[in-house]
């Protein structure tokens, strides 16, 4: 069974950083593709970043580009992102997601970074 | 980017009715277009991709179906297990985008 598990979540100050990561099991991890697609309270859900499954290839939504890293460790069936310049409109759950057979094939339960002083 | 517009925004039905919720592209996308479902306080479910595709083990009381900018989701008939924001997305180009939602509620 397909289980991702995001971590690292919390409140953080604006103008700081974060580090999320995605646990990934139940799959081969290395031959997958993996997307983080946001969710600010109560609404709608945004794509944020995309990466390959030898992460040789990415893209990032205009939102994230210059502020967030997407980069995955095979080896450690491990997806991250890494955030900084955070802002209050950054507020959301984050949530990784597998793609196949659709882009966002499977999703973690999401982990919630809040934005605030 | 490609726009994808989701009607309607919300709906209430009773148990055992069809419902249909439809999604329009801006541009074509072919039949690049996935449904999601989402429970409150839980994370997206894939229900149908590729358009008219049902994910294995969702029930058979959900299709999609359409092409090129005009897509409908539907549920044959309505359970109160249903209760949800349902999301079309496309996958044709980047950025990945979603509609808005529609929030189904049971009457």
């Amino acid at each position: 069974e397909v289980q991702l598990v995001e971590s690292g979540g919390g409140l953080v100050q604006p103008g700081g950083s974060l580090r999320l990561s995605c646990a990934a099991s139940g799959f081969t991890f290395s031959s997958y593709e993996m997307n983080w697609v946001r969710q600010a309270p109560v609404k709608g859900l945004e794509w944020l970043s995309y990466i390959s499954s030898s992460g040789s290839t990415i893209y990032y939504a205009e939102f994230a580009k210059g502020r967030f890293t997407i980069s995955r460790d095979n080896a450690k069936n491990a997806l991250y992102l890494q955030m900084s310049g955070l802002r209050a409109e950054d507020t959301a759950v984050y949530y990784c997601a597998k793609v196949g057979p659709a882009t966002f094939g499977s999703w973690g339960q999401g982990t919630l970074v809040t934005v605030s002083s | 980017d490609i726009q994808m517009t989701q009607s309607p925004s919300s709906l209430s039905a009773s148990v055992g009715d069809k419902v249909t919720i439809t999604c329009q592209a801006s541009q074509d996308i072919s039949t690049c277009l996935n449904w999601y479902q989402q429970k409150p306080g839980k994370a997206p479910n894939l229900l149908i991709y590729a358009a008219s595709n049902v994910q294995p083990g969702v029930p058979s009381r959900f299709s999609g179906g359409g092409s090129g900018t005009d897509f409908t989701f539907t549920i044959s008939s309505l359970q109160p297990e249903d209760l949800a924001t349902y999301y079309c997305q496309q996958c044709e180009d980047l950025p990945y985008t979603f509609g808005q939602g529609t929030k189904l509620e049971i009457k």
